[in-house]
């Protein structure tokens, strides 16, 4: 079955990097677009990013662009999401979620069990 | 960006009961690309309905899923205790954005 695990979380302080992972199993991972979801403490889910099937095409959210790259491995069955520059709003458990389809337009049907960065000095 | 607004915030019902909630995009969502998520506490969300009427698998059939454009709604037949949880909205066909959720509790 699928399975998706992250890994990578912890405390950091303002303005320093982290690197998140998410190892993938169970599906054919080099066909699939892979996105990042956050939820912050007690809030709401919000959309980090997206990486196509391939790597080629990116797309992010407006608050993380510029400061974020999500990237994938597909010889390892990886995805990455490099976090610069973080900030107190960035702490939250970070989700990765897999595409329906290999197309963007798709909902997520399979999500890890995420794993919390805290952004604190 | 597509905002989503979800309402009620908090809905108190019995087991048995129905239940019925709503998600209301800020501009119409093309082509039904909406989806509805379960969450319960300490857990990933859990992907119930696409294309705004679609179960995904395994998705019992008390759950379904209706509406176009701009309104869309989640009714739950007859609410099973396993059924408490929050409940998301997401569009997914203008990049993508979630609504705020809402909460399903024991009355």
């Amino acid at each position: 079955q699928v399975q998706l695990v992250e890994s990578g979380g912890g405390v950091v302080q303002p303005e320093k990097s982290l690197r998140l992972s998410c190892a993938a199993s169970g599906f054919t991972f080099s066909t699939y677009a892979i996105h990042w979801v956050r939820q912050a403490p007690g809030k709401g889910l919000e959309w980090v990013a997206v990486v196509s099937y391939d790597g080629d095409n990116k797309y992010y959210a407006h608050s993380v662009r510029g400061r974020f790259t999500i990237s994938r491995d597909n010889s390892k069955n990886t995805l990455y999401l490099q976090m610069n520059s973080l900030r107190a709003e960035d702490t939250a458990v970070y989700y990765c979620a897999k595409s329906w389809s290999g197309s963007y337009i798709a909902p997520f049907d399979s999500w890890g069990q995420g794993t919390l960065v805290s952004v604190s000095s | 960006e597509i905002v989503l607004t979800q309402s009620p915030g908090t809905l108190s019902l019995s087991p048995g009961e129905r239940a019925t909630l709503s998600c209301r995009a800020s501009q119409s969502i093309s082509s039904n690309y909406l989806a509805w998520y379960q969450q319960k506490p300490g857990q990933a969300p859990r992907l119930l309905i696409y294309g705004a009427s679609s179960r995904a698998t395994g998705i019992p059939d008390r759950f379904s899923g209706s509406g176009s454009g701009t309104d869309f709604s989640l009714t739950i037949s007859r609410v099973e205790p396993e059924d408490f949880a929050v409940y998301y909205c997401q569009q997914y066909g203008t990049s993508y954005s979630f609504g705020q959720g809402t909460k399903l509790e024991i009355k």
